[in-house]
């Protein structure tokens, strides 16, 4: 089945500094999903991409869909401590299939 | 005003007992899912309904069975549980399969220890 490689793994930063995370995927996603989870909760969504090239931004955060329809990137400028958690990707088909695919996370930890 | 909302929040039980969790959205969606995340923080799908009727069913055991009243709620049944079971299970919903913009949003997790 589909996998995404999602990168770093973990991220442990300085309050102020900017962040960035990257999926990769070795086929063809539609729509590409950035989700945060924090400590007992459900992933909320952050943004969601939609074509191929797409530029989004959500406050401090700004992702991308790659070109290919194989990789999309989060950044996160400017961090603060309320950043932390874990970041996911997900992929989705779309059309008959949005069944989420997702990645395996980056937990990001935020140095006040 | 709780979008998706899931019970219990925590569940613990002996191995070989039969469990449920139940899950309600209010936001009008018409699909809704059955996700596990084991202790690695890995998610995954487990099952998809859209309107009652079963959509996405992945590789799992026969013991869970997702049953769907109506189109708000989507039940999760757990028989025989095994210790392998214990993980956070979510459920979540989005708008009708068909549509372009598909967002999936969560409940807050139940998370089932089994011993």
């Amino acid at each position: 089945g589909q996998q995404l490689n999602q990168s770093p793994q973990s991220m442990f930063i300085q309050e102020g500094e900017d962040v960035s995370m990257n999926c990769t995927s070795s086929s063809i996603f539609n729509t590409w999903l950035w989700y945060k989870q924090e400590p007992g909760e459900g992933p909320v969504l952050l943004i969601a991409l939609y074509k191929a090239g797409e530029l989004t931004s959500n406050g401090r955060l700004t992702a991308q869909f790659g070109i290919t329809r194989k990789d999309s990137f989060l950044n996160i400028s400017a961090s603060i401590p309320s950043d932390v958690g874990i970041y996911f990707c997900a992929g989705q088909l779309g059309g008959s299939n949005y069944k989420l695919t997702f990645g395996k996370g980056t937990l990001l930890t935020v140095n006040p | 005003d709780t979008a998706v909302s899931q019970t219990p929040k925590y569940l613990v039980t002996q191995m070989g007992n039969d469990k449920s969790i139940k899950c309600e959205q209010n936001l009008g969606h018409d699909t809704m899912y059955w996700y596990k995340q084991d202790s690695k923080k890995f998610l995954k799908i487990m099952f998809s309904y859209n309107n009652k009727e079963l959509i996405i069913n992945e590789t799992v055991p026969n013991r869970f069975s997702p049953k769907s009243p109506d189109k708000a709620h989507l039940n999760l049944h757990i028989n025989s549980l095994e210790l392998g079971d214990s993980a956070v299970y979510f459920c979540a919903s989005s708008r009708d399969r068909g549509t372009e913009r598909n967002e999936q949003f969560f409940g807050p997790g139940t998370r089932l220890t089994v011993l």
